[in-house]
This record gives C-alpha cells, sequence and structure tokens, in this order.
C-alpha cells in the first residue's frame, strides 16, 4: 500500500518569511495529492490540492510542487502570516481504484510574529 | 460554505459500552468516509461508503465498527463494544467523487473511552 512520509515534523518561521513542507510517497501510482491544514480542534480542512498531471498549482500565497519521477511534493506558504500557524497534513491516493486517502504525519507549523 | 457536521464533539463512554458518532455530510455528495486520529498521530481511514455499502475499509474496521446511512442524511458510525484503545478523533468527510478528491472533513468528534 501507499506510504507517505513527511518533513519536517515542526517548523517555526518569522511572520513574512516562506515556509516550505515536503512530502514523499512510495506508490507510483498515486495520482491526488491533497494538502489538509488542521487548526486545533477542527477537522482537517483542504487548502490546495494536485494531480499528477501537472507540476506546479498556485493559489494566492499557498503554492503546491510535484516531481512524478522523485515521488515527492512539497507545500509552499510565502509571506507568512500567524493565522497560518496550524498543523498541515499531506496526503496521497491512487484515485481510480482506491477509496482512501493515505496522509502523511502532520508538520506543526509556528508563525512567530 | 457547505459544511460537513458532526456531532456529538465529545462523547466520553465507559469499556465496553456501544457509542453513535453521527455525521451530516454534505447534501449533493455521494462518498462518505470515516477516518480516525489517535492523539499525536497520522490521520488514518477507516472506512468508505457508497450506495448504501461499504465499499472499503482498513484493518482497523473490525466487526465491532459498522456504519449506516439510515435517512439519506445522516451517517453513522457505530463501535459496539468500546476499547481503550478506540479513544481518539473521529473525522467524518463526504465528497462528489470517488477516491476521496476533494474530501471535506467534519470538525470530528472526540471519543474518549475510559
Amino acid at each position: 500500500g501507499e506510504n507517505v512520509e513527511q518533513h519536517p515534523s515542526t517548523l517555526s518561521v518569522q511572520e513574512g518569511d516562506s515556509a516550505v513542507i515536503k512530502c514523499t510517497y512510495s506508490d507510483s501510482a498515486s495520482n491526488y495529492f491533497p494538502w489538509y491544514k488542521q487548526e486545533l480542534g477542527k477537522g482537517p480542512q483542504l487548502i490546495i490540492d494536485i494531480r499528477s498531471n501537472v507540476g506546479e498549482k498556485k493559489d494566492q500565497r499557498i503554492a503546491v510542487t510535484l516531481n512524478k519521477t522523485a515521488k515527492h511534493f512539497s507545500l509552499h506558504i510565502t509571506e507568512t502570516q500567524p493565522e497560518d500557524s496550524a498543523v498541515y497534513f499531506c496526503a496521497a491516493i491512487e484515485d481510480f481504484g482506491n477509496e482512501k486517502l493515505t496522509f502523511g504525519t502532520g508538520t506543526r507549523l509556528t508563525i512567530i510574529p | 460554505e457547505p459544511e460537513v457536521t458532526q456531532t456529538p464533539s465529545h462523547q466520553v463512554t465507559q469499556m465496553g459500552q456501544e457509542v453513535i458518532l453521527r455525521c451530516v455530510p454534505i447534501s449533493n455528495h455521494l462518498y462518505f468516509y470515516w477516518y480516525r486520529q489517535i492523539l499525536g498521530q497520522k490521520v488514518e481511514f477507516l472506512v468508505s461508503f457508497y450506495n448504501n455499502e461499504i465499499s472499503e475499509k482498513s484493518e482497523i474496521f473490525d466487526d465491532q465498527f459498522s456504519v449506516e446511512r439510515p435517512d439519506g442524511s445522516n451517517f453513522t458510525l457505530k463501535i459496539r463494544s468500546t476499547k481503550l484503545e478506540d479513544s481518539a478523533m473521529y473525522f467524518c468527510a463526504s465528497t462528489t467523487q470517488r477516491g476521496s478528491s476533494e474530501a471535506f472533513f467534519g470538525q470530528g468528534t472526540r471519543l474518549t473511552v475510559v
């Protein structure tokens, strides 16, 4: 089955700086890679996703890049703000044959004012 | 914005008791899921449900677990005889597409088994 590794487990950045979180996956058939933000006491919220037919996707201050050959994908947050502080999870799925998302272990991002 | 709603937000139960966790998925969604997150660990898949039947389940989802969609809106997870290790945050999710693409998660139910 799929295995997703995520690094780092914790990340602190100064407000205004950029944050990068990286994930690797094991199943080359995986074709959909969402990123979730989980704030304290809340459920995971989808913030951006990418499919294997593109290499990069951007939504305002958030971007995701995918390297299919190396089987890794990354979340980039620019101009970080205090409200970006949360736990971020990457996930992967081969969504033609499977039902379940396989999640990474999570990154606790802290933005220092 | 439509959202997945879960009740209760927190459930405390004695070991061996039955619990039912409830979810109201987004109304036009067709695929429904339960995930759980033990404190400090990653989110784990439990079960997926489509067209009134289970479409996939994990090894965690043993005979003590069951799901149903009794009235076309609620989606429930039942744990027949709870164990201490069932203590976790349980998340319901729904989507219009198979394979958890663009899945929307509820806020979760924290289950504490004592």
